[in-house]
């Protein structure tokens, strides 16, 4: 009965490979994120989609493709991999309006480019 | 733009001491405060929020936040803090738009030693 669970949540891959980190929530919520954790522990938002729409697009590179199905599942393709995209992934979702803005994190996905 | 600021990045205390966790924001618009928490290798946890109202917000594990409009300040307090409270504390704020993003201050870590 997780509420934001992420698959998978280590990947090791050579550069240039491609890859897919997935992320699904049940809790009803209507927009979900994905953030960026670097090596220093700092968290930035990548992209959010609410009711499967972009709303938010940060300075990300275009080798970064989020994809959402339905409201549910929100997924990140990364094309070429490099090394610095070594990170910890973390998906969370929230429900849009005002006053209940809590945003619930997943356990994270650990990427290591090698 | 928002910005968030948590000067110390880490901080030592002892055990069944009081502590005190700084966050500084700036935003030209009113906006919602967070504090989440991150144990090793986990996901981040809300701990407390400030939407509106009380400005002395709670949670259940006997941490409490105080929102200070003019000195634009979201300091985390404990009166006691234990050894399992050892963790990455994250200030964020969020503004009251449509898009609902965190923004993020840098961590800090809090070390209770025995």
């Amino acid at each position: 009965d997780t509420a934001v669970s992420q698959t998978p949540k280590y990947l090791v891959t050579q550069m240039g490979n491609d890859k897919s980190i997935k992320c699904e929530q049940n809790l009803g919520h209507d927009t979900m994120y994905w953030y960026k954790q670097d090596s220093k522990k700092f968290l930035k938002i990548m992209f959010s989609y609410n009711n499967k729409e972009l709303i938010i697009n940060e300075t990300v590179p275009n080798r970064f493709s989020p994809k959402s199905p339905d409201k549910a599942h929100l997924n990140l393709h990364i094309n070429s991999l490099e090394l610095g995209d070594s990170a910890v992934y973390f998906c969370a979702s929230s429900h849009r309006g005002q006053g209940n803005t809590e945003a619930f994190f997943g356990q994270g996905t650990r990427l290591t480019v090698v | 733009a928002q910005s968030v600021t948590q000067l110390d990045s880490q901080v030592p205390v002892f055990e069944e001491a009081p502590v005190e966790l700084r966050c500084n924001y700036s935003s030209s618009v009113s906006v919602y405060l967070f504090w989440y928490v991150q144990y090793p290798n986990q996901g981040l946890q809300l701990l407390l929020k400030y939407l509106s109202g009380s400005t002395l917000v709670e949670s259940i594990n006997g941490f409490e936040a105080e929102f200070n409009k003019s000195q634009t300040s979201f300091h985390l307090r404990k009166p006691s803090v234990h050894i399992s409270d050892t963790a990455e504390y994250f200030c964020a704020v969020s503004d009251m738009d449509s898009s609902y993003k965190l923004i993020f201050g840098s961590g800090t870590r809090l070390l209770v030693r025995p």
